[in-house]
């Protein structure tokens, strides 16, 4: 069975710093994209950043560019986001999900989602 | 950035009813196109995919269709577990994915 667990969310101050972490089993993890998608409170879907399966491409939404960094350890079968001078407006619940096997897919597994506050 | 636009942003409807939803590109997507299924405190789920194919384990009773910028998702009969937030998604210019605002359905 799939399973994606993320963990590391929390409260923290804005300027503050938080790595996320996603564990994947029940898939050959090492094969897939993946990415983290992001949801403000009654909000929509916001796609954040992806992560191809060896690590050579890596994309970001604009609006995280150079405060975010997306990373892997297909070893440890772990997906990381690195989020650096956090702002309100990165309050949300993240999920990492997983890109079907063909070069464009859309997300066919999602975590459970861990909640990121931004607040002084 | 290729903008996706749902509507209605909310409806709605009663049990047994036929619902269809909308979301229109704001450029041609072929059929790279997904529609999730999010009920309140829980992931978004996978319905459909290539704007028409149903992911395993999805009730035949969900259909979608579309290509270029017009796409629908229909549920033929719905059923009390239907009532949800429903979202579209392009992936044609992956991986810069974009989501529809979601369309919210509630119970008439």
């Amino acid at each position: 069975e799939v399973q994606l667990v993320e963990s590391g969310g929390g409260l923290v101050k804005p300027g503050g710093s938080l790595r996320l972490s996603c564990a994947a089993s029940g898939f050959t993890f090492s094969s897939y994209s993946m990415n983290w998608v992001r949801q403000a409170p009654g909000k929509g879907l916001e796609w954040v950043s992806s992560i191809s399966s060896s690590s050579s491409y890596i994309y970001y939404a604009d609006s995280v560019k150079g405060r975010f960094t997306i990373s892997r350890d297909n070893a440890k079968n772990s997906l990381y986001l690195q989020m650096n001078s956090l702002r309100a407006e990165d309050t949300a619940v993240y999920y990492c999900a997983r890109d079907g096997l063909a070069v464009a897919d859309p997300f066919d597994y999602w975590g459970q989602g861990t909640l990121v506050t931004v607040s002084s | 950035a290729i903008r996706m636009t749902q509507s209605p942003s909310s409806f709605s409807a009663s049990t047994g009813d036929r619902v269809t939803i909308t979301c229109r590109a704001s450029q041609g997507i072929s059929s790279y196109l997904a529609w999730y299924q999010q009920k309140p405190g829980k992931a978004p789920k996978l319905l459909i995919y290539a704007a028409s194919t149903l992911q395993s384990g999805v009730p035949s009773r969900f259909s979608g269709s579309g290509s270029g910028t017009d796409f629908t998702l229909t549920i033929s009969c719905l059923q009390s577990e239907d009532f949800a937030t429903y979202y579209c998604q392009q992936y044609y210019s992956y991986p810069l994915y974009t989501f529809g605002q979601g369309t919210k359905l509630e119970i008439k």
